[in-house]
């Protein structure tokens, strides 16, 4: 089985500053990481995934994640937020079977303040 | 088109009503999923169908039927809900034979139980 813990539920930050969301997972079989963002009434979009290769990976609206193996780590950064980032950030592992199945985190709420 | 279109966006029902809630996607995927995401916690895994068979069924009420009626539709019926079951529900769809692809999420229908 496959879990996936977001140490921090919310994350206050001013505009322009950077951000890192924390996510760590485990699991005793190979996994896909992802990251989704969902904002208000609304459904998941991705932002970003690591398959395989680079351990560092970009995804849309300038945010990028690094996966670390030996951490169990795959965190969420973005060197200068927008307002427009307020959202819930979800971290999810897929198990290595035939479909995408997702385990999510808790999420983590991004606040983004003038 | 990287859509998947659900349909209602919301919806009021009765503990004695019998109501669908259906989901559309013309990216060719041969894996939909639905998710149930109640306020404030991660989406939860419900079903899985792989080549219009259903594959996985995380021990779901019975209350809740899922179809799938040919490649591009999944439907979700209900009958006699409980006002616990008010959440969003989130429709996915992703290609199959693999678990390193990502889910492609509709914009859920928010369903509430009376």
């Amino acid at each position: 089985a496959q879990s996936v813990t977001q140490l921090d539920s919310q994350v206050p930050v001013f505009e322009e500053a950077p951000v890192e969301l924390r996510c760590n997972y485990s699991s005793s079989v190979s996994v896909y990481l992802f990251w989704y963002v969902q904002y208000p009434n609304q459904g998941l979009q991705l932002l970003l995934k690591y398959l395989s290769g680079s351990t560092l990976v970009k995804g849309i609206n300038g945010f990028e994640a690094e996966f670390n193996k030996s951490q169990t780590s795959f965190h969420l950064r973005k060197p200068s937020v927008h307002i427009s980032d307020t959202a819930e950030y979800f971290c999810a592992v897929s198990r290595n079977s035939g479909y995408s199945t997702l385990t999510f985190g808790k999420g983590t709420m991004l606040l983004v303040s003038p | 088109d990287t859509e998947v279109t659900q349909t209602p966006k919301h919806l009021v029902m009765g503990m004695t009503n019998k109501k669908s809630l259906k989901c559309e996607q013309h990216m060719g995927h041969r894996a939909m999923y639905w998710y149930k995401q109640k306020a404030k916690k991660p989406p939860e895994l419900m079903f899985v169908y792989s080549y219009e068979k259903l594959s996985i069924n995380e021990s779901v009420p019975s209350r809740f039927s899922p179809e799938c009626p040919n490649s591009s539709l999944l439907n979700l019926h209900l009958h006699a809900l409980q006002p616990e079951d008010s959440a969003l529900y989130l429709c996915a769809s992703s290609q199959a034979d693999s678990g390193n692809t990502e889910a492609f999420f509709g914009q859920g229908t928010r369903l509430t139980v009376v």
